[in-house]
């Protein structure tokens, strides 16, 4: 069956980065893409950005750009979320969730979420 | 604010009927985008629901229904249960903003 795991939780501090990881099984990791998804507390769904696992294309949202980098192994199965310069308003449930290069293709598989706190 | 937007909240009675809208533009849902719906139980991950065409993964009963009309989709609960209390968000993609995009969620209270 298809499965998405996160890394852990971080505790970071205002100004560092984190990257979150997410192993992908039970299907072909190079057929699909990995989208990145993030929720503060109590807030709406916020999508991030997206890669293409196949060719490594990335795409990210405007709100993000310059923040964050996706990337990929390819050999590991598994996506990764880099997210720097990070501050208080960062904390927040970030998710992979499997999509693919269409873009009406659904975020159809999520992993479990990795809770990033950003606190001094 | 979001590109997509959703009654913050609607609520009905066991066995009931709701429906959440769910209200874009002409650079997503008009645009011809398809919309799909996530259902987020309390403190878990969102899962996939069902998409505008009615896919629905194994395992969702077809108690959900989704539907579209121009630059609107809609998810339609029938016969209300207690286990569908949860929050509910529409996602489409937007051409002029080159991403995906998500509703601010809709809150299902079930008397």
């Amino acid at each position: 069956q298809v499965q998405l795991v996160q890394s852990g939780t971080e505790v970071k501090k205002p100004g560092a980065s984190v990257k979150v990881s997410c192993k992908a099984s039970g299907y072909t990791f190079n057929n699909y893409a990995i989208h990145w998804v993030r929720q503060a507390p109590g807030q709406r769904l916020e999508w991030m950005g997206w890669i293409n696992a196949d060719v490594g294309n990335t795409k990210y949202s405007q709100r993000f750009q310059g923040r964050v980098t996706i990337t990929r192994d390819t050999s590991a199965s598994t996506a990764y979320m880099d997210l720097s310069s990070l501050r208080s308003e960062d904390t927040a449930v970030y998710y992979c969730a499997r999509g693919a290069a269409s873009t009406n293709w659904p975020f159809d598989y999520w992993g479990q979420g990795t809770l990033v706190t950003v606190s001094s | 604010q979001s590109v997509l937007t959703q009654p913050p909240s609607v609520s009905g009675a066991p066995g009931q009927r709701v429906t959440i809208s769910c209200t874009g533009s002409r650079s997503n849902i008009g645009a011809g985008y398809d919309v799909h719906w996530y259902q987020q139980l309390p403190g878990t991950a969102p899962k996939l629901l069902i998409s505008v065409n009615n896919n629905r993964p194994s395992g969702v009963p077809d108690r959900f229904s989704a539907s579209k009309s121009g630059t609107s989709a809609s998810l339609a609960i029938s016969g209300l249960q207690a286990e569908d209390e949860a929050d509910f968000y529409c996602q489409s993609y937007d051409i002029s903003l080159s991403a995906w995009v998500f509703g601010g969620g809709t809150k299902l209270t079930v008397l």
